[in-house]
């Protein structure tokens, strides 16, 4: 079965501070892998997005890294701000890549918490 | 370019009625998505489609829930007779032709039944 697992569940950090979630996945074959961002009541808005031969890709203060090997990926946030505050959501998509748009894997997400 | 546009942002029903969600995609975007987030879970694929044809419907209950993008006008998706289950935050997304360029998610329509 093609899962997306995150961990951790929920993380509170002090502004400031750098922080790194984790995002394992089980999806083969595999297209690409994307990591959104989703204020409380918003919808999510997309961060990154990596394919196969991508090791890593960074959007400002948020850097993404991707071992297609093992399977896993990792979302760092350097210098948090408040404004992080949300859940992070990492997707992955089956190959290929032109297919219907179920092939989308969504996990639970992590909620990030910064504090002062 | 206002994004994808979700109406209303929230829905109170009673169970046995009708819930009518719409979505206007972003301006240029032909592809529509519709997904469920029930709480404490990741956002559930629910169904595609593009102006006047449904793509793909596999996330769809087989009944008293349908979609339709018509040729004018925004998406619509529609739970008849809503059950205290169907309580979740419903998210639209667009993208253009190429969906290699990703998704846009509006800000949803949380459906409350009561």
């Amino acid at each position: 079965k093609n899962q997306v697992e995150q961990s951790p569940q929920s993380l509170i950090i002090l502004e400031g501070k750098n922080c790194t979630l984790q995002c394992n996945y089980t999806v083969s074959p595999f297209s690409n892998l994307r990591w959104y961002k989703q204020d409380t009541g918003r919808g999510p808005v997309s961060l990154t997005i990596m394919t196969f031969s991508e090791n890593t890709k960074s959007n400002g203060r948020y850097t993404a890294t991707l071992d297609a090997d093992t399977k896993q990926s990792s979302l760092h946030i350097t210098a948090s701000q408040l404004s992080d505050s949300a859940s992070y959501i990492c997707v992955v998509r089956l190959w290929p890549n032109t297919g219907t748009a179920s092939k989308l894997t969504f996990g639970t997400g992590t909620r990030l918490q910064v504090t002062l | 370019n206002a994004g994808v546009m979700q109406n209303p942002r929230h829905l109170v029903r009673r169970r046995g009625q009708e819930a009518r969600l719409r979505c206007s995609p972003m301006k240029g975007h032909s592809h529509v998505y519709w997904y469920r987030q029930l709480p404490e879970e990741g956002l559930k694929f629910m169904v595609y489609l593009q102006k006047e044809n449904i793509i793909d419907e596999s996330g769809m209950p087989k009944e008293r829930f349908s979609a339709e993008f018509p040729k004018e006008g925004p998406s619509i998706l529609r739970i008849q007779q809503v059950v205290r289950g169907d309580s979740a935050a419903y998210f639209c997304a667009s993208s253009p032709t190429d969906r290699r360029y990703g998704y846009t998610f509006g800000s949803g329509t949380r459906l409350t039944v009561v």
